[in-house]
């Protein structure tokens, strides 16, 4: 069975360019997260999907930041226009739905550099 | 709002000898406790977790262990070798939100 996988692996862009990641979550789970580490700081939570719906999107920074999961598989996230401040390395992570917490699978991140 | 706190944020150990991560966390709501591994160029792995209804628990050279009164859970690693060497990550959890700590570098000296 395939892992969640994220592309790319590394970005490297300007300030004030477009950048959108992908995440493809292990197939059947219904639970989709985002998660941001800035160097040396910890695993900061931005937002999680169940399904298509935006269940809690209290992590993410600003309205720079836009992320979707049309029809409830993989899933995008965008950040537009990218600041000095938004590098670091993003992980997705997926995990099935049920009342009991249930182990979330990370992708590898992408390390993202904005110069 | 909710915290997790890890101690200590580098640790190096002589290869054999043992390793301990301590972590706190904020809400009390919390039940549900993973310790993941990361490797260099590697996403998090989860390597053992204990709920709210549980102590301690063990696994191999593993152990994890929870106080909820005090809001204190630890990673244990006993006869620590090489390949333990990588950044552990504590996290608390309610429902499915993780909150993780911010990491402990762990070296195992040869």
């Amino acid at each position: 069975e395939a892992g969640v996988t994220q592309f790319p692996s590394h970005s490297v862009i300007e300030k004030g360019q477009t950048v959108t990641l992908r995440c493809d979550p292990i197939s059947g789970h219904d639970n989709l997260y985002w998660y941001r580490r800035v160097m040396g700081k910890e695993i900061k939570f931005l937002l999680h999907f169940v399904k298509e719906s935006k269940q809690d999107e209290s992590g993410m920074p600003n309205n720079r930041f836009l992320a979707e999961r049309t029809g409830g598989t993989y899933s995008t996230l965008k950040v537009q226009p990218a600041e000095l401040e938004d590098s670091g390395v993003y992980f997705c992570a997926s995990s099935h739905l049920g009342r009991r917490n249930t182990e979330a699978f990370f992708g590898q991140g992408t390390r993202l550099t904005v110069v | 709002g909710e915290n997790v706190e890890q101690h200590p944020s580098t640790l190096s150990v002589q290869e054999g000898d043992s390793a301990v991560i301590k972590c706190t966390y904020s809400d009390s709501a919390s039940n549900y406790f993973p310790w993941y591994k990361q490797e260099l160029g590697k996403g998090p792995q989860l390597i053992i977790d204990i709920r709210s209804n549980v102590g301690e628990k063990k696994d191999q050279r593993i152990a994890v262990t929870l106080n909820k009164t005090a809001k204190h859970f630890s990673l244990h690693i006993t006869e620590t070798q090489p390949e333990d060497s990588a950044v552990y990550f504590c996290a608390a959890s309610k429902v499915d939100k993780i909150i993780f700590g911010k990491g402990t570098r762990l070296h195992i000296l040869p």
